[in-house]
């Protein structure tokens, strides 16, 4: 299988503050997302990025395949923005998804 | 519009017990999935299905089975439950290979 590895695995911020996700894939991928898990468990798409950069609010994400890594930028953090995020990858059939361990996101006000 | 919904929302079996977890999706998508997710990992995929009466193995099969019998369910079942399968079952549904997926609620499983 694929190994993706995130980091940091924990992040403490203030409310207000920005942040920077990354995603490292160890094979080259045709479909890569974004997720949020939130503190109730509910699992949100954000992205859906193979490659390039993409925007949606306070949020940003960019791929770059050929090195193998997924960026996805926190601007202006909030309370709300606290959980999980997760990257899932997947390969040539676009169908067996394998995901990072996450980053837990803890925003205080 | 629903969504993906997943029932039961709980449940406790014994070692030995079967049961079958329902993914309803009221989106006509193609593809869905199953995966587990245990405490502090990702979530691991179990069978996936690209298409009415398709299925097949995903990173973690072993121990499941899964039947999609029409485009809008997806059922996987536990013949005979073990404690390693105590985890939160996540059902997923995607429209097309160059889709997001939309995730289900899930269903947190003890197997004591």
């Amino acid at each position: 299988g694929i190994q993706v590895e995130q980091s940091p695995p924990d992040l403490i911020l203030q409310e207000g503050a920005n942040s920077t996700l990354r995603c490292n894939f160890s094979d080259s991928v045709n479909n890569l997302q974004w997720f949020h898990q939130n503190p109730w468990g509910q699992l949100i798409n954000l992205f859906y990025i193979p490659s390039g950069t993409k925007q949606n609010g306070r949020l940003s994400a960019t791929t770059v395949a050929t090195e193998r890594y997924s960026l996805l930028y926190i601007s202006s953090s909030q309370t709300t923005d606290s959980g999980v995020y997760f990257c899932a990858v997947a390969r040539d059939n676009f169908n067996k998804f394998y995901f990072g361990s996450g980053t837990k996101l803890n925003v205080k006000p | 519009n629903a969504g993906v919904t997943q029932t039961p929302k709980f449940r406790v079996l014994k070692t030995g017990q079967s049961m079958t977890l329902l993914c309803a999706q009221d989106m006509n998508h193609e593809y869905m999935y199953w995966y587990r997710q245990d405490p502090g990992m990702g979530l691991r995929l179990i069978h996936y299905s690209v298409g009415e009466g398709t299925t097949a193995k995903g990173e973690v099969p072993d121990g499941y089975n899964v039947s999609r019998l029409k485009k809008q369910n997806f059922l996987l079942g536990l013949e005979s439950a073990a404690p390693s399968q105590t985890s939160v079952y996540f059902c997923a549904s995607r429209r097309g290979a160059y889709e997001t997926q939309y995730f289900g609620p899930g269903t947190r499983l003890l197997v004591l």
